[in-house]
């Protein structure tokens, strides 16, 4: 099975940084477009960045662009994303999703537990 | 961006019951439409894709109709583990959107 799991959350001031990881496994992490999707406490979910196999290609949320970077590293299955310049409205679980097997970047069928962050002073 | 908006926001339920979800488009998708489920403290789970496929593992009773700018979710019969959140989700341009969810709650 899929396995997913999400480090590097927690509490930051606002205009901090933080990196957040994804480590994966039991998949062919390589061959797959990867995302993150975010959670606000008590709202709905957002799509916030995604990558293709190779790193060529990165889409982002107009929210995020220009403050969050995503990577990876395929040589250890890793995801990763650098956010800077954090906001109160960043405030979120943030969910590492791997996409569906033939649906590059439109769906998502396997997810992490998440990784809480909080923007607050 | 394409706004997607759920109805109704709440609906109340017993088991057994019989439900339909709606997610509308502010623009075309086409069928590129999805739906999640989300139970408390959960990560979401992929129920339908491409607007009428059933993602792997998940039961009958969960069926997908519509395409274009009007979709529904279908529950036959509400069994207790299926009172949850449901989003649904588009992949027809960038930024992938989701809907507001529609929670099913136990009436």
């Amino acid at each position: 099975e899929v396995q997913l799991v999400e480090s590097g959350g927690g509490l930051v001031q606002p205009g901090g940084s933080l990196r957040l990881s994804c480590a994966a496994s039991r998949f062919s992490f390589s061959s797959f477009w990867m995302s993150w999707v975010r959670q606000a406490p008590g709202r709905g979910l957002e799509w916030v960045a995604n990558i293709k196999p190779d790193g060529s290609e990165k889409y982002y949320v107009d929210s995020v662009k220009g403050r969050f970077t995503i990577s990876r590293d395929n040589a250890k299955s890793s995801l990763s994303l650098q956010m800077n310049s954090l906001r109160a409205e960043d405030t979120a679980v943030y969910y590492c999703a791997r996409d569906l097997p033939g649906y590059p970047g439109s769906y998502w069928d396997s997810w992490g537990q998440g990784t809480r962050v909080s923007v607050s002073s | 961006e394409i706004v997607l908006t759920q109805s109704p926001a709440t609906l109340s339920l017993s088991p057994g019951e019989r439900t339909t979800l709606s997610c509308r488009a502010s623009q075309s998708v086409g069928r590129y439409l999805a739906w999640y489920q989300q139970k408390p403290g959960q990560a979401p789970r992929l129920l339908i894709y491409d607007a009428s496929n059933r993602a792997s593992g998940i039961p009958a009773r969960f069926s997908g109709s519509g395409s274009g700018t009007d979709f529904t979710l279908t529950i036959s019969s509400l069994e207790p583990e299926d009172f949850a959140v449901y989003y649904c989700q588009h992949c027809s341009n960038w930024p992938r959107t989701f809907g507001q969810g529609t929670k099913v709650e136990i009436k």
